[in-house]
């Protein structure tokens, strides 16, 4: 299994507080992504990185924001945080490839209240 | 509108019965890659086809990349409780980057 950890892998928050989710990775993967999913949405691409300090915006960027500082860190910031942001979030790794095949973390599931 | 279209949603099956799902685009891709995931876990990815027409076995799962590269298909011999998850159909997107767009899954449950 890739080495991708993600923190904190539950957390309830109340709207308009910001939170910060975390994902780590040991393989040194050059891209990473966060994705959320919701029942009747699949996965969908908040933001990616390809590398330290690169980053893009993918299908559902507003109200998200990321940060890669170091290879293995990807972080993801709601600033103010909605019920609608209420979710279970997944970072995924990839190196370069043809496939694009990807790896992902454990997921955390976010509650706003 | 959803780029890759899974079916069918859902499928409840018994231990031991044989399974198709599929996953339907109008686009043409270089590649497409299956996904499971297990409650309470991330995806894992089962299999990357290349190839139109291209085959490819795992166990008791059968892999189909469709001759035009528009669709694929997953079946499962005899299933069995492990197989239980929600199988996705994924491929890349242009534009670099290696972004994946997702279908919305099929959920299958196999019970005993």
């Amino acid at each position: 299994d890739a080495g991708i950890t993600q923190s904190p892998r539950h957390k309830v928050t109340e709207t308009g507080t910001p939170v910060t989710l975390r994902c780590h990775q040991t393989e040194n993967h050059r891209y990473m992504y966060w994705y959320r999913q919701d029942p009747g949405h699949g996965l969908r691409l908040i933001h990616y990185s390809y590398g330290v300090k690169d980053t893009d915006k993918g299908e559902v960027s507003d109200g998200y924001s990321v940060s890669r500082s170091k290879t293995e860190d990807f972080l993801l910031t709601l600033e103010s945080a909605t019920s609608s942001q209420t979710s279970v979030y997944f970072c995924a790794i990839s190196e370069l490839s043809t496939s694009g095949e990807q790896y992902f973390g454990p997921g955390t599931r976010l509650t706003v209240t | 509108t959803q780029l890759l279209e899974q079916s069918p949603q859902f499928l409840s099956i018994q231990e031991g019965e044989n399974l198709t799902v599929y996953c339907n685009s109008s686009s043409v891709f270089s590649s497409l890659q299956w996904y499971r995931q297990e409650p309470g876990e991330g995806p894992v990815l089962l299999v990357t086809v290349v190839t139109g027409g291209e085959v490819k076995k795992l166990k008791r799962l059968t892999f189909q990349f469709g001759d035009a590269r528009k669709d694929s298909s997953l079946h499962i011999t005899a299933a069995q409780p492990g197989d239980t998850g929600l199988y996705l159909c994924a491929v890349i997107l242009t534009g670099g980057g290696n972004k994946l767009t997702f279908g919305t899954g099929t959920q299958l449950k196999v019970e005993l």
